[in-house]
């Protein structure tokens, strides 16, 4: 059964700051990985999607990878902005299996 | 021109009532979900409709009755409601085998009194 952990839980960093967030997966036989971010009492709003025949994609100051062989993908956001403050969770799917979540990373960029 | 629309957005009830929510998505989708996000933001799949037939269905109470009436709509009813269903739900959509990922609808928070 697919399971997902997304490190850090949580994350305070000041604005302009380069960070990463973490996650990994227990079956790499997966069919997409999908990054949401999730604002306080909102839905939750797509970031990037990375097909499993994809090393990375890209969106403006957001880039993510893949390796799938090893179970595990990062978000990496250039530049913090208080802005960014939300909740990145990642999301995996395996074929005929709905996307499973990780918790999530509570990311807060201070000014 | 929302994508997956859900209602209603808030959803106050007694502990023995029953209520519905309702999904609709417009991006031409065949499969339609729904997920509960409980207290602690955890997402967790429920249901899974493929084509208006049930696919997936995790170990939810029989409670928990979704119906898809066709491929854009997929409700969810619940029956004698109790506390521990006080959580936010969400519907998603994807398109059966293809690689463009899931949208989702921006939740209905359900509180059980």
């Amino acid at each position: 059964k697919q399971e997902v952990t997304q490190i850090p839980a949580a994350l305070s960093v000041p604005e302009g700051e380069n960070l990463v967030l973490n996650c990994s997966f227990t079956d790499s036989a997966i069919y997409n990985l999908q990054w949401f971010r999730q604002d306080p009492g909102k839905g939750l709003t797509s970031l990037l999607l990375i097909q499993s025949s994809q090393r990375e994609q890209t969106s403006g100051r957001l880039n993510a990878s893949l390796d799938k062989s090893s179970g595990r993908s990062t978000l990496y956001i250039a530049a913090s902005q208080p802005g960014d403050s939300a909740t990145y969770l990642c999301a995996v799917n395996s074929g005929n299996t709905p996307l499973v979540f990780g918790k999530g990373t509570r990311l807060s960029v201070i000014a | 021109d929302t994508a997956v629309s859900q209602t209603p957005k808030y959803l106050v009830t007694q502990m023995g009532n029953d209520k519905s929510i309702k999904c609709e998505q417009n991006l031409g989708h065949d499969t339609m979900y729904w997920y509960k996000q409980d207290s602690k933001k955890f997402l967790k799949i429920m249901f899974s409709y493929n084509n208006k037939e049930l696919i997936i269905n995790e170990t939810v109470p029989n409670r928990f009755s979704p119906k898809s009436p066709d491929k854009a709509h997929l409700n969810l009813h619940i029956n004698s409601l109790e506390l521990g269903d006080s959580a936010v739900y969400f519907c998603a959509s994807s398109q059966w085998g293809n690689n463009y990922g899931y949208t989702f609808g921006s939740g209905t928070r359900l509180t059980v009194v």
